[in-house]
């Protein structure tokens, strides 16, 4: 069974400064998707960015970008010039490949990201 | 705005009752995803339905059952609650037939948040 950790329960970044969450997954698979959701104080489910195992570009997505290790099987995300607004608990997600019509998420535990002024 | 609703927001009920929570996925997915957050197990997949079709379980009580109608809406029944049930319900979508990549990704639905007394 696949399984997904993060290890980092909190984290913490002054605004406007670089942060890194870590992520890494267990599978034999080859074909799957990784992805990061925030989800801030309100507990929407919002998505920052995705992944997918085939391509060896790390993902971006304006601020946030995320740095793929398939052999480490690790998937970090990085929040750059850190905002107020990015305050908010961050969850990895591994989701099976195999076409559109199936595959759950599979989530970490969280990491919880808090932004000082 | 993911463009999935969920009904209720807030659900409020004693032990021994049942509830149905309605989703209703973004307009052209076929698949809808229920999962359950709460604090000591973190987010679990419940149940898949595909285009009316069960597609896959996950840690689903036998107490609990979903289905998902001709117009693509779905309901999640739990019945015999128990306090142990209380936590926010989310429903996903993903897998659009037309337009636009990504049919693997799942959009979240601002989740039901129901408390067992």
């Amino acid at each position: 069974a696949q399984t997904v950790t993060q290890s980092q329960p909190e984290m913490s970044v002054q605004e406007a400064e670089t942060v890194t969450l870590s992520c890494t997954y267990d599978t034999s698979e080859s074909d799957y998707y990784l992805f990061w959701y925030k989800q801030p104080p309100s507990r929407q489910m919002i998505l920052v960015i995705r992944q997918e195992a085939y391509k060896q570009q790390n993902a971006t997505e304006n601020r946030f970008s995320v740095n793929f290790q398939k052999a480490a099987k690790s998937f970090s995300l990085k929040i750059s010039d850190s905002q107020l607004g990015d305050a908010a608990m961050y969850f990895c997600a591994y989701r099976s490949g195999g076409g559109g019509s199936q595959g759950n998420l599979i989530f970490g535990k969280g990491t919880k990201l808090s932004v000082k002024p | 705005d993911s463009g999935v609703t969920q009904t209720p927001k807030h659900l409020i009920t004693a032990t021994g009752q049942r509830v149905t929570l309605r989703c209703s996925p973004r307009s052209g997915d076929l698949s809808v995803y229920w999962y359950q957050q709460s604090l000591d197990q973190g987010l679990q997949f419940l149940i898949q339905y595909y285009n009316g079709e069960e597609r896959a379980k996950g840690n689903i009580l036998e107490r609990f059952s979903a289905q998902q109608f001709p117009d693509l809406h779905s309901e999640l029944n739990l019945s015999s609650l128990e306090l142990g049930d209380s936590a926010l319900y989310f429903c996903a979508s993903s897998v659009r037939l037309t337009g636009g990549p990504s049919t693997d990704t799942q959009y979240f639905g601002p989740g039901t948040r129901l408390t067992v007394l």
